[in-house]
């Protein structure tokens, strides 16, 4: 157990639709990093929170935002959800910006 | 940009035996860090090892060791003793040391390991 929880572990939900995925990450920790697994994009990484403010974005869709809250929580929003979304959503924790990154389970999500 | 390569999309190693997997990355950077995780079947990534890039020394952990030739910019894994439980897939990871790229883990495509009891 990394200490990293992510919700929900499953999500299964349509095209056109928005969803919301969670992690808190370990105590201590004031960075989170979000990562999308896919069979042919493999891991890639969206974008990075700091002490709740943004630090890095990668290849993060528009239709995709993130946030970190005041209690370091952070959620990733994806609407106008398409079938190609479907993935593995990881998030990851460090106590700062270069320290090692541990990672939760994953939200798989899957878009019908 | 850097990029991390790896060439082996599947290993195969006998139970109690050594297997060594293969990472090479391109950086013209000189802080960086470089990692091995481990995915096995319940999807979870997991930490093996870390490399700091300014030390000389490779890494070890328990089974877990390190080859790093920072000139061929080559980073090996080797698995010693093989257990049932190591078969996973094996990411080779960058991570920058220079504070505005963010700390991003840039990944190799992974490597599928089986054991063989």
């Amino acid at each position: 157990d990394s200490g990293v929880t992510q919700t929900p572990k499953h999500l299964i939900t349509a095209t056109g639709q928005r969803v919301t995925l969670r992690c808190s990450p370990r105590s201590g920790d004031l960075s989170v990093y979000w990562y999308q697994q896919s069979l042919d994009q493999g891991l890639q990484f969206l974008i990075h929170y700091y002490n709740g403010e943004e630090r890095a974005k990668g290849n993060i869709l528009e239709r995709f935002s993130a946030q970190q809250f005041p209690d370091l929580h952070s959620e990733l929003n994806l609407s106008s959800l398409e079938l190609g979304d479907s993935a593995l959503y990881f998030c990851a924790s460090s106590v700062g910006g270069r320290e090692t990154q541990y990672f939760g389970p994953g939200t798989r999500l899957l878009v019908l | 940009a850097q990029t991390v390569t790896q060439s082996q999309p599947e290993m195969s190693v006998q139970e109690a035996e050594t297997v060594t997997l293969s990472c090479t990355y391109d950086t013209s950077e000189s802080d960086y860090y470089l990692f091995w995780y481990k995915q096995p079947p319940s999807r979870q990534m997991i930490l093996v090892i870390r490399q700091e890039a300014y030390k000389q020394q490779n890494a070890t952990e328990n089974r877990f060791s390190v080859n790093f030739q920072k000139a061929a910019k080559s980073f090996s894994l080797k698995i010693s003793d093989s257990q049932l439980g190591d078969a996973a897939m094996y990411f080779c990871a960058y991570r920058s040391g220079v504070y505005n790229q963010g700390g991003k883990l840039i990944f190799g495509q992974g490597t599928e390991l089986s054991v063989k009891p």
